[in-house]
């Protein structure tokens, strides 16, 4: 079954604008991590949340994690130009079968930010 | 500090051709290694991992094959390519216990025709 589901599929903003993406995901989790990929690059790590963590932040980002809905956020805020990619959410199951630390990708955010 | 090599770039091979992909880690020791391929506009589809030297594990049924010959060395194989194996191949590498980030090559595009 697909785990992190992100949505919406596309977002499009204004610079100076937040942004914000939803992601949900259905088993237990380690952990969950937010990337960012720019078109034709490979994926850059952005930020992980702990399983009992609610909140965290990096600069202008903010993630939350609601593990009883199964849910995540990755909000960006004063979004500029540059920060125009595509967002995907991944989750690492907890789980005994998940020896080789397999994350599972969800389909991603494809944000606009424009100038 | 880690990188991680993936070549070539870009790749356009006929139907039926094979296949070599290269993955490199450098700066690190017993990375756990995994290949992807992301079709266009999607999310990310786990192919293989790797735990070590010479393991691999398979995760859909396919027409490639992965091979780990050396630590940090990580190859995608295709005796014979398809149309469907066009895609955005990357390789990533696992940061170690108790996180779980990984790091991703640059990918390869690669197109069968």
């Amino acid at each position: 079954s697909q785990q992190g589901e992100e949505d919406p599929q596309a977002l499009s903003i204004q610079e100076g604008e937040n942004a914000t993406m939803n992601c949900s995901y259905k088993t237990s989790i380690n952990n969950l991590q937010w990337y960012r990929q720019n078109s034709g690059r490979g994926l850059v790590h952005l930020i992980l949340i702990r399983s009992n963590e609610r909140e965290k932040h990096s600069g202008r980002l903010r993630v939350t994690l609601d593990t009883s809905k199964k849910s995540s956020s990755l909000l960006i805020t004063a979004s500029r130009a540059a920060d125009t990619a595509s967002y995907f959410c991944a989750t690492d199951a907890r789980s005994t079968y998940n020896q080789g630390g397999k994350l599972i990708f969800g389909q991603g955010t494809e944000l606009s930010v424009k100038p | 500090s880690q990188t991680i090599h993936q070549w070539p770039a870009t790749l356009v091979q006929p139907v039926g051709s094979p296949l070599s992909l290269e993955c490199t880690v450098e700066g690190t020791s017993n990375p756990n290694l995994y290949w992807y391929r992301q079709a266009a506009g999607r999310g990310l589809q786990l192919l293989f991992y790797s735990v070590g030297i010479g393991q691999i594990s398979s995760e859909v049924p396919q027409n490639l094959s992965a091979s780990r010959p050396q630590d940090r060395q990580f190859i995608l194989s295709s005796k014979k390519l398809l149309l469907s194996d066009s895609g955005f191949y990357l390789c990533a590498w696992r940061s170690g216990v108790p996180y779980n980030e990984q790091f991703f090559g640059p990918g390869t595009r690669l197109t069968v025709l």
